[in-house]
């Protein structure tokens, strides 16, 4: 069974823009979960998707949004980069009954 | 809210000694508990769970942690490490109905010695 995958690996941006990161949940998982990892702030989660209803969100600004599709597909958006964004960005999946969740490889953001 | 603390950010150990690696956790009721590892560039593989029973689990890679409710700690243990078990080992813990959001501990680098 193939694993969570997250596309793009690798993206960089600069200050202002905004940003669309995509994530595949395991198949037959219908949750998906967002983390942002910095040296900072260590692993911080962002939000969790449950058939299509965001079930549960972080303390994040609003300039952070997700959504997910009827294939249980995930994105998340970043509005208005800023240098902090930098960040590595972990989606997991679950099947949406237990936490246990499957994460895949992030995808590396760096804002210039 | 609950709160993970993983006291030692850094840890070197010679290879083939045993390993224990800390974790304290914050939470009024019975959480669930988490190791998971990251090596670089990856994401995190989850190591082992605790969610109820036994206190003494078992995980992937010869890993095991206890659960002892009255330290509030989930500590990793490793008889023996290889020099292949390098790499970062987050804890985590989770509430009961509160969907999938794990909260984690700053993490702690493992370093091999040969």
């Amino acid at each position: 069974k193939a694993g969570v995958t997250q596309t793009p690996r690798y993206l960089i941006k600069t200050r202002g823009q905004q940003v669309t990161l995509s994530c595949s949940p395991i198949s037959g998982h219908r949750s998906v979960s967002w983390y942002q990892q910095t040296p900072g702030q260590g692993l911080q989660f962002l939000f969790e998707y449950f058939s299509e209803t965001q079930r549960n969100k972080g303390n994040f600004p609003g300039r952070f949004s997700g959504r997910q599709f009827s294939n249980s597909r995930s994105e998340m958006n970043v509005s208005t980069l800023e240098l902090g964004d930098s960040a590595l960005y972990l989606c997991a999946s679950s099947t949406g009954g237990t936490v246990e969740q499957f994460f895949g490889p992030g995808t590396r953001l760096t804002v210039l | 809210a609950q709160s993970v603390t993983q006291p030692d950010i850094h840890i070197t150990v010679s290879e083939g000694a045993s390993l224990e690696l800390r974790c304290n956790y914050s939470y009024g009721a019975t959480p669930y508990l988490f190791w998971y590892v990251q090596s670089p560039g990856q994401g995190l593989q989850l190591l082992l769970k605790y969610f109820s029973g036994d206190t003494l689990v078992q995980g992937i890679k010869g890993f095991e942690a206890e659960f002892k409710r009255s330290q509030s700690s989930f500590n990793l243990r490793k008889p023996s490490v290889h020099w292949s078990d390098a790499a970062e080992y987050f804890c985590a813990v989770a509430r009961e109905n509160a969907g999938n959001m794990l909260t984690f501990g700053g993490g702690t680098r493992l370093m091999v010695k040969p």
